[in-house]
């Protein structure tokens, strides 16, 4: 079976604290996405990446950065947490291209960032 | 840029009734379209897709069909479960780009 396996379900971290939220796949996917879901707002894309060692920036992509250093790895780093950043993040991969091709998601991280 | 818009929810609907939620979309090209479902406290799982235009996706007894016409992909089932109370999106992508996502829409079966 196809799996997309984020570290946490559950985080909480102070103001100002650097965050690493992790995502591993196991379907040799090229593709990898971060996304953040909030209410009323849907999933907005934060960073994504095509390759190893390769990263474009999303909609959203202040506050955050992220790091792949294998292909099967993704992380996104929240550099200085804030409140605002609070949210649930679903990490993402797919593959070869992206046309017709679906997404496999993980189960999500629900952050509270106090 | 692509963007998707859905009906807002939330949806409320007594078991065996039918569901349509709206789906209407703007891209370059011509893109893929996906609906996907999140169940309480889950990541999202893709339900259905579309490749191009007037295919039917269908999956669990929902459907939709491409309409470039209109450019839509309305989700429908005939008759839904408790078990169908989730959150759903409708998704595009379009080239070479990640998933462009709708706002989701709260779907409520009540017994």
């Amino acid at each position: 079976d196809v799996k997309v396996t984020q570290s946490s379900r559950y985080l909480v971290k102070r103001t100002g604290e650097k965050v690493f939220l992790e995502c591993v796949q196991d379907m040799d996917h090229e593709n990898m996405f971060w996304y953040r879901q909030d209410p009323g707002l849907g999933l907005r894309l934060i960073y994504f990446s095509y390759d190893v060692k390769m990263k474009e920036k999303g909609d959203i992509p202040e506050g955050y950065s992220v790091s792949r250093e294998k292909k099967e790895r993704f992380s996104l780093i929240l550099e200085s947490a804030s409140t605002n950043q609070t949210s649930m993040y679903l990490c993402a991969s797919s593959g070869p291209g992206t046309r017709n091709t679906e997404a496999f998601f993980g189960q999500g991280t629900r952050l509270t960032v106090v | 840029g692509d963007s998707v818009t859905q009906m807002e929810g939330p949806v409320t609907l007594s078991e065996e009734a039918f569901l349509t939620i709206n789906c209407t979309y703007t891209a370059t090209g011509y893109p893929s379209l996906f609906w996907y479902v999140q169940y309480p406290g889950e990541g999202l799982q893709l339900l259905l897709k579309a490749t191009k235009a007037d295919d039917k996706g269908s999956n669990k007894g929902f459907e939709a069909t491409y309409r470039k016409e209109t450019t839509s992909f309305h989700l429908e089932k005939g008759s839904v479960q408790v078990s169908d109370s989730a959150v759903y999106f409708c998704a595009l992508t379009s080239g070479n780009t990640p998933l462009v996502f709708g706002k989701g829409t709260r779907l409520s079966v009540i017994a």
